[in-house]
């Protein structure tokens, strides 16, 4: 089984207005962080946003937040206000165990998202 | 930027010779990982560090051996390269404290192997 699921392969989205971006996760381990990531053309990966598992409020940072619900498993990322420059590839990943343990990243296939003016 | 920079950037070699592929980084950090990117699989792990001489195998380990001597470099390397290991590579090191993690990628090496 995937531990992390996009299932939207490609996102359309104008410019100025917000868009959601989908991200299932899965793990039975009560300690865990989620992380969303994007990748322009250029092929830089970009850190975005992290959630940590007993994290009480959703993250945000700037015009990116993290809608954290544990019980369905969902973490999506929710960019406001869309902007051209916001085209890119979108990667959802998870790590599992604690924060300390230097645990590498699980990641999902990703999400294209396009925005147009 | 969290100093990471990975060499070659590009690099175009033949089935069945080595490559090494070199993430350096100015910050003491001591995890690092080296991950690869193919269409349609997004990043899977194939080897990671926590500190010097300390590695252990990801997902995708098999053809690949790294060695870190020093916190600072982490070497990745095919030691007889096949067409399946086209890939684009990425380096990675852990930043953070308890409440905020973070892993940051350096720019990547795309690899071609004819």
């Amino acid at each position: 089984a995937q531990k992390i699921t996009q299932t939207q392969p490609g996102m359309f989205v104008q410019e100025k207005e917000a868009v959601t971006l989908d991200c299932t996760y899965d793990t039975s381990d009560p300690s865990y962080g989620l992380f969303w990531y994007k990748q322009p053309s250029s092929g830089e990966m970009i850190f975005l946003i992290y959630q940590g598992s007993y994290d009480q409020q959703n993250a945000t940072e700037g015009r990116y937040s993290l809608n954290f619900q544990k019980a369905r498993k969902s973490a999506n990322l929710v960019i406001s206000a869309s902007q051209l420059g916001d085209s890119a590839m979108y990667f959802c990943a998870m790590r599992e165990g604690s924060n300390q343990a230097g645990t590498a990243l699980i990641f999902g296939k990703g999400t294209t998202l396009s925005v147009s003016s | 930027d969290a100093g990471i920079t990975q060499s070659p950037r590009h690099k175009v070699t033949e089935t069945g010779t080595p490559v090494t592929l070199r993430c350096h980084q100015t910050e003491n950090h001591r995890y690092m990982y080296w991950y690869r990117q193919d269409p349609g699989h997004g990043l899977r792990l194939i080897h990671y560090s926590y500190g010097v001489k300390d590695t252990d195998k990801g997902e995708v380990s098999d053809g690949y051996s790294v060695s870190r001597s020093k916190t600072e470099d982490f070497l990745l390397t095919l030691e007889s390269a096949t067409s399946s290991q086209t890939s684009v590579y990425f380096c990675a090191i852990r930043s953070g404290h308890e409440y905020q993690e973070t892993q940051y990628f350096g720019p990547g090496t795309r690899l071609l192997v004819l």
